[in-house]
């Protein structure tokens, strides 16, 4: 069964810190992993990853993926209270021509001031 | 407890048809989300319903689109008179109370127009 793990499943930390998120995934036909952030309604995009070992960079955010051991981490460095939010991550994996896209449950984070 | 489940999985419809993507939110959820994810785009909210009632329809186009949560049934997205750019994936998610970050995500439901 094609399935997608994203840990811790909550976080607290400080102002400043720097964190890293982790999602490991056992899928039959990988396409793509994304990273949303979701603060209220719609999770907003982050990354998208298709290629193992290229880092993806946006400001203080970064992410990269190993599809040899199937997982992803999403780094915030310096992090604010703007980023408290639910970290999701998704697989796309395609089953019999059909589009499929597995979701992890969420990592909560929440940033201390 | 089996997850949010949304069917068909893959949709094929002609311009001008009627397109119905079908939302069984979790056991025991009674609030359900309908989100439109683009190619290479994120996820962009439509319409939020709790059983029998729209709660928040503001991501949802005027025309052609609606939303349903029945008190049976599953919630059912209508797309009328279906054009090239309605092709996208869709996807339900459910949640048992209002607060917005605990969502299950369905697997999705892919439309394309012909």
């Amino acid at each position: 069964e094609d399935k997608v793990v994203q840990s811790p499943l909550s976080l607290v930390v400080h102002e400043g810190d720097t964190v890293t998120l982790n999602c490991s995934y056992e899928v039959t036909n990988f396409r793509s992993l994304l990273w949303y952030k979701q603060e209220k309604k719609a999770p907003t995009f982050l990354f998208m990853l298709t290629s193992s070992g290229i880092e993806k960079k946006s400001g203080r955010l970064s992410s990269i993926l190993d599809k040899k051991e199937l997982f992803s981490i999403l780094n915030i460095t310096a992090t604010q209270t703007g980023d408290s939010a639910v970290y999701l991550c998704a697989v796309e994996a395609p089953m019999d021509s059909n589009y499929q896209l597995i979701w992890g449950a969420g990592t909560k984070l929440i940033i201390k001031p | 407890n089996a997850g949010v489940m949304q069917n068909p999985r893959h949709l094929v419809r002609r311009r001008g048809q009627e397109a119905r993507l079908r939302c069984s939110p979790m056991k025991g959820h009674s609030h359900v989300y309908w989100y439109r994810q683009l190619p290479e785009e994120g996820l962009k909210f439509m319409v939020y319903l709790q059983k029998e009632n729209i709660i928040d329809e503001s991501g949802m186009p005027k025309e052609r689109f609606s939303a349903e949560f029945p008190k049976e049934g599953p919630s059912i997205l209508r797309i009328q008179q279906v054009v090239r750019g309605d092709s996208a994936a869709y996807f339900c998610a459910s949640s048992p109370s209002r607060m917005g970050y605990e969502q299950y995500f369905g697997p999705g439901t892919r439309l394309t127009v012909t």
